[in-house]
């Protein structure tokens, strides 16, 4: 298995443009999680998705973030306008129902100029 | 609420040495507690896990960690330190079964020196 696949890797990006994060889970996974790792607050819980549709948003720091699972093998995270504060890399993981483990992407680190 | 405190932002330890890095934890219910090792520009990967059963869970690469109940502990440990694993040690803890979100620590970076 290609496990948890995100692009891009890497995100330069100015103030104010929007930015679109993508995910592929891993295939026959029923939960898929959103974190956001900075030095100073370490790893958030953004937002997480059960069979395509949100669980729990509370951890989206404001209306600038938006997320979506059209469907079992893709999601988005889209930060619409970006600010610097938003740096930050993050990471998708997934999960099978009945399984304790997430398994992790290798994130996309996100600077905003 | 649920929490987790890796008291260390660093751990120093020489090639060959048993290394300990530190995990306690605050849940209303049963914990289920976890490590993940982040090496640099890479994902977390997962290392052990503690559900129920045995306080002494064995996990990849060698580590195993240690549950204690009274003193709500979850101490990662390795008997024989590698240059190879200095990277970035999360614990992490969900207080719920199933798939619910993990809340993960801070971070604790592990040197071993050669």
């Amino acid at each position: 298995d290609a496990g948890v696949i995100q692009s891009p890797r890497h995100e330069v990006t100015e103030m104010g443009q929007e930015v679109t994060l993508r995910c592929k889970p891993i295939s026959g996974h029923d939960y898929l999680f959103w974190y956001r790792q900075t030095m100073m607050r370490g790893l958030e819980l953004l937002i997480y998705f059960n069979n395509n549709v949100p669980i729990d948003d509370s951890g989206m720091p404001e209306d600038r973030f938006s997320a979506k699972m059209p469907n079992a093998s893709f999601s988005t995270l889209k930060i619409q306008p970006s600010e610097p504060r938003d740096s930050a890399v993050y990471f998708c993981a997934s999960s099978l129902l009945g399984s304790y483990e997430q398994y992790f992407g290798p994130g996309t680190r996100l600077t905003v100029t | 609420a649920q929490s987790v405190a890796q008291p260390e932002d660093q751990v120093n330890v020489a090639e060959g040495n048993p290394l300990t890095v530190k995990c306690t934890y605050s849940v209303s219910g049963n914990p289920y507690l976890f490590w993940y090792v982040q090496y640099p520009n890479r994902g977390l990967q997962f290392l052990l896990k503690y559900i129920t059963g045995d306080n002494l869970v064995k996990g990849s690469y060698g580590f195993e960690a240690e549950f204690n109940k009274s003193q709500t502990s979850f101490h990662l440990k390795k008997p024989s330190a590698l240059v190879s694993d200095s990277a970035l040690y999360f614990c992490a803890v969900r207080e719920a079964p199933g798939n619910t979100p993990l809340v993960f620590g801070k971070g604790t970076r592990l040197s071993v020196i050669a």
